[in-house]
């Protein structure tokens, strides 16, 4: 796995709207493909982590669905709170590491 | 139960100089990852240790190194010190591995080299 793209870079939504982001990877030698949640000052911290085609997760108000097939995922995230505003990254696991899109960051507005 | 602590959080080297950068896994946990993150970027893979034993390598030069202790701690050291060196320095403890298992980061070491 050599380029993970996710989309869109940055995004600006008010309190109450869901929204959705679309993590790409090749789907040739792919093992597993993980979300984090990045807070400013924080440590990256684990949202889910997939590994069959089809899986979805769901912890509260946000979900991830995966195809591995056709290599993507979304994030979704129902009714954003201000406390929803973060960087997320996906990682899918190759053959031997992790590798990390560049993220998509949420701002969620009062 | 204490998460992962990384050390030191912060560090001010010159070009040349050596480093080495600290990290304690969450207890039970026997994999550790490390990771180099630039601004703008995700975290870059650099290696990864299971049971004392290296299991990944990043695309990183030979100036990096690591190793994990019997307390399944680690280190990452990195020799001849460069300006592009400067970035925040991730660890991650799991069970297991990424592959299998969910990481848990620590707070990270800035690193910045003048």
């Amino acid at each position: 796995i050599l380029n993970v793209e996710q989309s869109p870079q940055s995004l600006h939504v008010q309190e109450g709207d869901s929204t959705n982001f679309t993590c790409s990877f090749p789907s040739s030698n792919f093992y597993a493909l993980h979300w984090y949640r990045w807070e400013t000052a924080k440590s990256p911290e684990a949202l889910f982590v997939m590994t069959l085609n089809g899986d979805e997760k769901k912890k509260g108000r946000i979900s991830a669905t995966l195809n591995t097939k056709e290599g993507y995922s979304y994030l979704y995230i129902k009714g954003s709170q201000p406390e929803d505003s973060a960087t997320y990254l996906c990682a899918p696991h190759g053959t031997d590491k992790l590798i990390f899109g560049t993220g998509t960051r949420l701002q969620v507005f009062p | 139960d204490a998460g992962v602590t990384q050390s030191p959080t912060h560090l001010i080297k010159t070009r040349g100089q050596h480093v080495t950068l600290r990290c304690s896994p969450i207890s039970g946990h026997k994999s550790v990852s490390w990771y180099q993150q630039v601004l703008g970027q995700g975290p870059q893979f650099i290696f990864q240790y299971y049971e004392k034993e290296e299991r990944g390598r990043g695309n990183f030069p030979d100036r990096f190194s690591a190793r994990q202790f019997p307390n399944y701690s680690s280190e990452l050291n990195v020799n001849a010190l460069l300006l592009g060196d400067s970035a925040l320095y991730l660890c991650a403890s799991s069970l297991r591995g990424p592959l299998e298992d969910t990481q848990y980061f620590g707070p990270g070491t800035r690193l910045t080299v003048l």
